[in-house]
């Protein structure tokens, strides 16, 4: 089944640096583009999605950057906290399904 | 209710047998999905209703897999004659309307452990 390419697989940061995350996709004609979040024991929720004519979209710590040319889009995760200690994943969408990246293990160490 | 539920939360089951995984989404959410998350294979797209229709079902792994939605609320994930492999979290999820404009409540999930 196709998936959008995340990477890394894990991450570790200090508190207060910043965590970036990566996502490549190849399906040109979807177009919406989430970050979903995910604590242990829970399902994922989402956290900010973006559509592809705009290039980014900030929402307080977290900052989504789109590259339409380079088929390619990042999380930011300005002044990190140990509370943003989630695993997070990618994901590419039409009309009707979510097509998820393999998701991030993001640890920040206080 | 107030958020999408399922159950069990857990279920453990021997090689061979027939599970039943429940899922009861947020009311009024006509679109509901099942996804599959294994360890390190992120989350995999099994199954979409819209209503009671399944007009995706690309995603189910086998004929061993079925799922089906009655009154356009309830939905049951039928794995028979389970297999080892078949161990893994099943999550549902619904929203608001046909269209992923809006954005997927997951429950927290079945996890599922086949001896």
């Amino acid at each position: 089944q196709q998936q959008v390419k995340q990477s890394p697989q894990s991450l570790i940061v200090q508190k207060g640096g910043i965590s970036i995350i990566n996502c490549a996709y190849e399906n040109t004609a979807f177009d919406y583009f989430p970050w979903y979040q995910q604590f242990p024991g829970k399902g994922p929720a989402l956290l900010i999605a973006i559509r592809p004519d705009v290039s980014e979209k900030k929402e307080g710590r977290f900052t989504i950057s789109f590259n339409k040319s380079a088929k390619q889009f990042s999380l930011h995760i300005m002044d990190s906290q140990p509370g943003d200690s989630a695993t997070y994943f990618c994901a590419e969408g039409g009309s009707e399904k979510l097509v998820f990246g393999k998701g991030t293990k993001l640890t920040v160490n206080p | 209710g107030a958020g999408v539920s399922q159950s069990p939360s857990n279920k453990v089951t021997e090689k061979g047998k027939d599970v039943e995984l429940r899922c009861d989404p947020i009311s009024g959410h006509t679109a509901l999905y099942w996804y599959r998350q294994s360890l390190g294979q992120g989350l995999e797209f099994l199954i979409y209703f819209q209503g009671n229709s399944a007009p995706d079902k690309s995603g189910l792994p086998s004929d061993r897999f079925s799922a089906e939605r009655t009154g356009g609320s309830v939905s049951t994930l039928t794995i028979q004659r389970t297999q080892q492999e078949d161990s893994a979290v099943y999550l549902c999820a619904s929203t608001r309307g046909g269209s992923l404009k809006g954005k997927l409540f997951f429950g927290s999930g079945t996890q599922l452990s086949v001896l």
